[in-house]
């Protein structure tokens, strides 16, 4: 599986929208964009993926650029209950594909 | 559906003891995954199953650790004889396998807080 690069960590306030960088500049053709988070002393969590089109789903939007070496996870009205960290992964679809965990970022929502 | 259920949600050992850890996969759900998370190495994957069939076990760090799943509704993972280093929260994951379902990823379980001392 390709990897990903995330800035360590970032903040934003309450109610603001938060935008996640991402960058996957190896990614393969068939690879996909996964979002997952983990909030302090969970499992971790799925919230978005996809593969070159713009996603949104109830929890958060995906942007990927047009040569898919990059994307955003935007959580448009963060809260405080957002604060966790937030692992991009890049992963193959395939009976034997795995899902790899970096590093992730570490998202800090202020009152 | 209850997700996937872990136990027990903490275990404290001593060192040398056998520990075993549980996993009831979502019912439905074809593969499951084991991962470990320290702080010093993040979330690790240690062995993943598709249809109780173990496929990739690169990640079990040594042979004190072993990873059954004797039915689809079950998995243990165990370590003996436990070390300290060992003390980390496990966690457990399933995931539909096939079609669509499978582009959704994984459902993680609470994890087990394993102590060793």
């Amino acid at each position: 599986d390709a990897k990903t690069t995330q800035p360590t960590s970032m903040d934003c306030a309450e109610g603001r929208a938060a935008n996640l960088p991402c960058n996957h500049s190896t990614i393969s053709g068939n690879e996909y964009v996964y979002w997952y988070r983990q909030i302090h002393s969970q499992g971790p969590q799925y919230i978005i993926h996809g593969l070159k089109n713009n996603e949104t789903n109830e929890m958060a939007s995906l942007i990927i650029t047009e040569d898919r070496k990059s994307s955003t996870l935007i959580l448009p009205h963060a809260t405080l209950r957002d604060t966790a960290v937030y692992y991009c992964i890049v992963r193959a679809t395939g009976a034997n594909s795995k899902l790899t965990f970096g590093k992730g970022i570490t998202l800090s929502v202020r009152p | 559906d209850a997700g996937v259920i872990q136990s027990p949600r903490h275990e404290v050992t001593e060192m040398g003891q056998e520990v075993t850890l549980r996993c009831k996969p979502i019912s439905g759900h074809n593969s499951l995954f084991w991962y470990r998370q320290t702080m010093m190495r993040g979330l690790e994957l240690l062995i993943y199953f598709n249809n109780n069939v173990p496929i990739d076990d690169s990640g079990m760090p040594e042979d004190r650790f072993s990873a059954k799943m004797p039915n689809a509704s079950f998995s243990t993972l165990k370590i003996q004889p436990s070390e300290p280093r060992d003390s980390a929260v496990y966690f457990c994951a399933s995931s539909p396998r096939g079609g669509l379902g499978a582009l959704y990823g994984y459902t993680f379980g609470s994890g087990t807080r394993l102590t060793v001392v």
